[in-house]
């Protein structure tokens, strides 16, 4: 799978939107990028994911560059319970045959008051 | 979004001891489970894939016979570590993946195990 790279922190004011981004130059045609978050001493929570359009749910947006090197993940209005270390991982999706996850070292945002 | 547990949350074993760990999909049938490994202020590390009714698939570096993985069913995985020892000691968590689930891609994961070997 394709490595990504990600600062390894970054600040956040509450109320405001958190930007994290990630580069995936390496990124092949069939991997998808998702991003998924781990609170302190909890398993990861799943964000968003997405291949080439770009994403929205409730919790995130996911801004995918037109070459497909880089994404952004956006909170739109970070809140205290946001701050975690965020994982972006790409992996080849398809079912049950899709690819594994390998974390990287993630962001750690810390939402401050 | 699709429910994993573990079982138990924590537990404290003796040197030389065995401890099972249990994973189970509350709401879907995992038909891919995975088991991953986080020491303090680390990453996770992948463990193993397993599939139900076949033998797990080991990473490299990561010893079959010491991290027994049994996945019987469609609900249910269980990780064994046996002969524990002070360095064993972690946080394991379990991962479930499965057809059916919204965009049938996302992986869902448990809330973690906190092993600690004295």
């Amino acid at each position: 799978d394709a490595k990504t790279t990600q600062p390894t922190s970054m600040d956040c004011a509450e109320g405001r939107a958190a930007n994290l981004p990630c580069n995936h130059s390496t990124i092949s045609g069939n991997e998808y990028v998702y991003w998924y978050r781990q609170i302190h001493s909890q398993g990861p929570q799943y964000i968003i994911h997405g291949l080439k359009n770009n994403e929205t749910n409730e919790m995130a947006s996911l801004i995918i560059t037109e070459d497909r090197k880089s994404s952004t993940l956006i909170l739109p209005h970070a809140t205290l319970r946001d701050t975690a270390v965020y994982y972006c991982i790409v992996r080849v999706a398809g079912g049950n045959q899709g690819g594994k996850l390998i974390f990287g070292q993630g962001t750690e945002l810390s939402v401050k008051p | 979004g699709a429910v994993v547990s573990q079982h138990p949350s924590w537990v404290i074993c003796k040197s030389g001891t065995s401890v099972k760990i249990e994973c189970r999909s509350l709401d879907f049938q995992a038909t891919t489970m995975f088991w991953y490994r986080q020491f303090p202020k680390q990453s996770l590390m992948l463990m193993a894939t397993s599939n139900e009714g076949s033998k797990a698939t080991y990473e490299q570096g990561v010893e079959k016979d010491k991290f027994l993985i049994n996945h019987a069913s469609l609900t249910l995985s269980t990780l064994t570590v046996t002969s524990a020892h002070p360095e064993d000691s972690s946080f394991y968590i379990c991962s479930a993946r499965g057809p059916g689930l919204a965009g049938a891609n996302e992986q869902y994961f448990g809330p973690g195990t906190r092993l600690t070997v004295t």
